[in-house]
């Protein structure tokens, strides 16, 4: 248990589909981040919610991107009409003192 | 100037060797310098982190040196174990930023 749930673990959508997840940190975090790991690299940063409002956007986010945190605690993050390039591991974290809590990420596969 | 350049890519070594793993900075406004372990189907998790006021940190068989003029610093795993075969990532941030940068990763196997 990481202390940060990401719910589905897996999924796999036919291309064009719209797709949502979901992070839920166990206990209260002001901050939480999305980040997207592809195949072979680090995690690149996507966005990053201050309580309810969404402070950073990657350029990566593109339009078909939307995460929200409503009331502060879990977040979604979805996808829009999604892309073979969609492809990826996409991972939520909280901060701690020293460094970040990551949840075990959902791995979207596009096909 | 936001990249971080780590190497190897992959590293093979036998049960209690030393593992090295380097990474390479450009900005020089990053302060904080962790590393991350990952294990298949599970997201990174925090192994060790330093900041640049100090040249080494040692925490049970994990050891990061740090050189501040080169901009470079380094994972020593001391008595590598299978159990450590893994992908470590090294990172960078900077005071009051919101985001961490990445290296590309390296994997490790330790052979028995």
């Amino acid at each position: 248990d990481t202390g940060v749930s990401q719910d589905p673990r897996h999924k796999i959508t036919k291309r064009g589909q719209n797709v949502t997840f979901r992070c839920d940190p166990i206990s209260e975090h002001n901050r939480l981040y999305w980040y997207r790991q592809t195949l072979g690299q680090g995690p690149e940063f996507l966005t990053y919610f201050q309580n309810e409002a969404q402070l950073e956007k990657s350029r990566l986010l593109s339009d078909r991107f939307s995460a929200e945190r409503p009331k502060g605690s879990f977040s979604t993050l979805e996808i829009q009409r999604t892309e073979q390039g969609d492809s990826a591991m996409y991972l939520c974290a909280t901060t701690g003192a020293l460094g970040y809590t990551f949840g075990s990420g959902t791995r979207l596969t596009v096909v | 100037q936001q990249q971080v350049k780590q190497s190897p890519q992959s590293l093979i070594v036998q049960k209690g060797g030393i593992s090295i793993i380097n990474c390479a900075y450009e900005n020089t406004a990053f302060d904080y310098f962790p590393w991350y372990q990952q294990f298949p189907g599970k997201g990174p998790a925090l192994l060790i982190a330093i900041r640049p006021d100090v040249s080494e940190k040692k925490e049970g068989r994990f050891t990061i040196s740090f050189n501040k003029s080169a901009k470079q610093f380094s994972l020593h795993i001391m008595d590598s174990q299978p159990g450590d075969s893994a992908t470590y990532f090294c990172a960078a941030s900077k005071a009051g930023g919101f985001k961490t940068i990445f290296g590309a990763g390296t994997r490790l196997f330790v052979k028995a």
